[in-house]
């Protein structure tokens, strides 16, 4: 039974540059969700989807972000000309959805910290 | 809009003491869901509750317990004969109601519990 897994868990560049993260849920799990955690902060909500459809996207994903998940598996979040503030914790999250259940809880994986120098 | 606030920044107690770690939340809607979650010091956040709106039974699991009051907008967390393991950021949250399902959370700045041998 493997949980949520996110790669790189670190990565560090320079300002300017472009990051990639990758996300892999939970196997059965159709939806996933992007969050950003800055220091001393909870996780703020930035995208999420429902299967290969991105339903949300919150006011903070800038033009400069851009997340697909091309095949409802797993998922990508890019970011474009990377800037300092973009340093943060980049957390992402399963869960599953039927209509008409109840609500399922959200599983998170451990991470993947940006270091924008 | 939703909010959820954790007046509580920092706790330290000693090992088997009592603690309660209080959520209010701001909704105006009238189903919704309320979540707890402990992120300790490896980051990786753990699902640890998950309470409808319309279920108020308080819930124990073990040293664990939670008292949901709808006429305060509360969601307390109490831990009973608190260990070192325990030693940990817990975040309450919040979800929009959407037909039989959660969907994006949004936390509280979160708690950062520490317990003392």
């Amino acid at each position: 039974d493997t949980g949520v897994s996110q790669n790189p868990r670190h990565k560090i560049t320079k300002r300017g540059q472009n990051v990639t993260f990758r996300c892999d849920p939970i196997s059965e799990h159709n939806r996933l969700y992007w969050y950003r955690q800055t220091l001393g902060q909870g996780p703020e909500f930035l995208t999420y989807f429902q299967n290969e459809a991105q339903l949300e996207k919150s006011r903070l994903l800038s033009d400069r972000f851009s997340a697909e998940r091309p095949k409802g598996s797993f998922s990508t979040l890019e970011i474009q000309r990377t800037e300092q503030g973009d340093s943060a914790m980049y957390l992402c999250a399963s869960s599953l959805f039927y209509p008409l259940l109840q609500g399922y809880e959200q599983y998170f994986g451990p991470g993947t910290r940006l270091t924008v120098t | 809009a939703q909010k959820v606030t954790q007046a509580q920044t920092e706790i330290s107690v000693v090992e088997k003491e009592d603690v309660t770690l209080d959520c209010v939340y701001e909704t105006r809607d009238t189903t919704y869901y309320l979540f707890w979650y402990k992120q300790p010091p490896s980051g990786e956040l753990v699902f640890l509750i998950r309470r409808n709106s319309f279920d108020e039974q308080n819930e124990i699991s073990g040293r664990y317990s939670w008292n949901f009051q709808k006429s305060t907008s509360s969601f307390n967390f109490t831990i009973t004969a608190s260990q070192v393991v325990d030693s940990a950021v817990y975040f309450c949250a919040l979800s929009e109601p959407e037909t039989g399902a959660n969907s994006k959370l949004t936390f509280g700045k979160g708690i950062t519990l520490s317990v003392r041998p």
